[in-house]
């Protein structure tokens, strides 16, 4: 069945510097989603890609999509002590925007050094 | 709004023991989602529903069963519990979406629930 790779699994950073993880499939996506765990918490939503090419900007964070629609990435610019948490991709999407079975990659755990 | 609710939130169950895990959701989605949440395994997908009266087995369902009688109820069932099915449990609702972002799962808090 179809499968969203995550990378890094833990990323620890000096809080200011920049946070990068990527998710990677073996089939083609309609749509990939970013969603936001903190600890202790529960998941919520960041965002949702669906074009190739895409890339979308909310503040100090840059999430993108693939040329071929197999890859995304979130890049968080400066990190501050609020990004702490989990960060997972999700689909892959059954329809164009929606997802029927909606899976989710590994995550990344960030930790921020003060 | 009190968006989706998880009952209860801790558990502590023996092993062989049943329980029953419920999921409301007050947003009138079609979707519903169960998962489980272990370290290091990120959110593994056990059932889904795409509508009232309809399940479907996601990546890690052996164990468990589900129903959706109504659509803002999503059931997630133990029959005998094991000590491997000591998790956290999440439970999510989406819409199919007809725009971009419409999509978003919303989650309930969770149930920690634990196999001794």
């Amino acid at each position: 069945g179809q499968q969203v790779m995550q990378i890094p699994q833990y990323q620890h950073v000096q809080e200011g510097e920049d946070f990068t993880t990527y998710c990677n499939s073996s089939t083609t996506l309609s749509n990939i989603q970013w969603y936001k765990q903190r600890p202790g918490g529960h998941p919520v939503f960041l965002i949702q890609l669906v074009k190739s090419g895409e890339v979308k900007k909310q503040k100090r964070l840059t999430f993108q999509f693939g040329e071929a629609k197999k890859n995304s990435s979130l890049h968080i610019t400066a990190t501050q002590t609020t990004d702490v948490g989990t960060y997972f991709c999700a689909g892959p999407g059954d329809r164009i925007f929606g997802n029927e079975k909606l899976t989710f990659g590994t995550g990344t755990r960030l930790t921020i050094i003060p | 709004n009190a968006g989706v609710t998880q009952t209860p939130k801790f558990r502590v169950l023996k092993t062989g023991q049943s329980m029953t895990l419920l999921c409301a959701q007050d947003m009138n989605h079609e979707y519903m989602y169960w998962y489980r949440q272990d370290p290091g395994m990120g959110l593994r997908l056990i059932h889904y529903s795409v509508g009232e009266g309809t399940t479907a087995k996601g990546e890690v369902p052996d164990g468990y069963n589900v129903s959706r009688l109504k659509k803002q109820n999503f059931l997630l069932g133990l029959e005998s519990a094991a000590p491997s099915q000591t998790s956290v449990y999440f439970c999510a609702s989406s819409y199919p979406g007809s725009r971009q972002g419409e999509a978003e799962a919303f989650f309930g808090q969770g149930t920690r629930l634990t196999v001794v």
